[in-house]
């Protein structure tokens, strides 16, 4: 599976924009870029995913690289309730490709 | 929606017993993961499952570990006989195809003592 670098922590304050980075050089042209996001003692929840035009959905937004190394989630307002780990996972959408692979993620804190 | 369901929510139980964690995925999705959750390891893919055949096993730690998918709407998680170091969290999820998003359980959290 092609790899990806996260901050390991990240802190914003509420109410304001977050940015989060992803890079992920070795990305192939079949490798969908995926968000997911983890509160405290919950299971992952999706995000949002793309692969190569920016997205937005209720969430979030991702914006995606032109060369595709790199990604960035954005939470345009953040709130007590974002304080989560975020995790970038790159997925094969070839057919069969099934696995989504969790790395450490970036754990972000939101002050009040 | 009532989202994917795991059963039960906590599992405590003596080194040496038989552990069953059983799963429910959301109805129309037919492929369904389970993963485990430790603070050294984070998320480990341990099996996956399409059209109720287990796909790719390869995460699975053990023999001891056992995973099977009767039907669509049902999935169990076998360990015996259980140990200490397999306490952690354990989460299914479940998808349409392993193509769109993929939604988790929320988790059973075994210790074993």
């Amino acid at each position: 599976d092609a790899k990806t670098t996260q901050p390991n922590s990240m802190e914003s304050n509420e109410e304001e924009p977050v940015h989060l980075p992803c890079n992920h050089s070795t990305i192939s042209g079949t490798d969908y870029i995926h968000w997911y996001r983890q509160l405290p003692s919950q299971g992952p929840e999706y995000v949002i995913h793309g692969l190569t035009s920016n997205v937005n959905n209720r969430m979030a937004s991702l914006a995606i690289a032109e060369d595709r190394k790199s990604s960035t989630l954005i939470l345009h307002r953040a709130t007590l309730r974002d304080a989560a780990v975020y995790y970038c996972i790159l997925k094969d959408s070839g057919a069969g490709s099934y696995q989504l692979t969790f790395g450490k993620g970036t754990k972000l804190s939101v002050i009040p | 929606d009532a989202g994917v369901i795991q059963s039960p929510r906590h599992e405590v139980t003596e080194m040496g017993q038989e552990v069953t964690l059983r799963c429910k995925p959301i109805s129309g999705h037919n492929s369904l993961f389970w993963y485990r959750q430790t603070m050294m390891r984070g998320l480990e893919l341990l099996i996956y499952f399409n059209n109720n055949v287990p796909i790719d096993d390869s995460g699975m730690p053990e023999d001891r570990f056992s995973a099977k998918m009767p039907n669509a709407s049902f999935s169990t998680l076998k360990i015996q006989p259980s140990e200490p170091r397999d306490s952690a969290v354990y989460f299914c999820a479940s998808s349409r195809d392993g193509v769109y998003g993929y939604t988790f359980g929320s988790g059973t959290r075994l210790t074993v003592v």
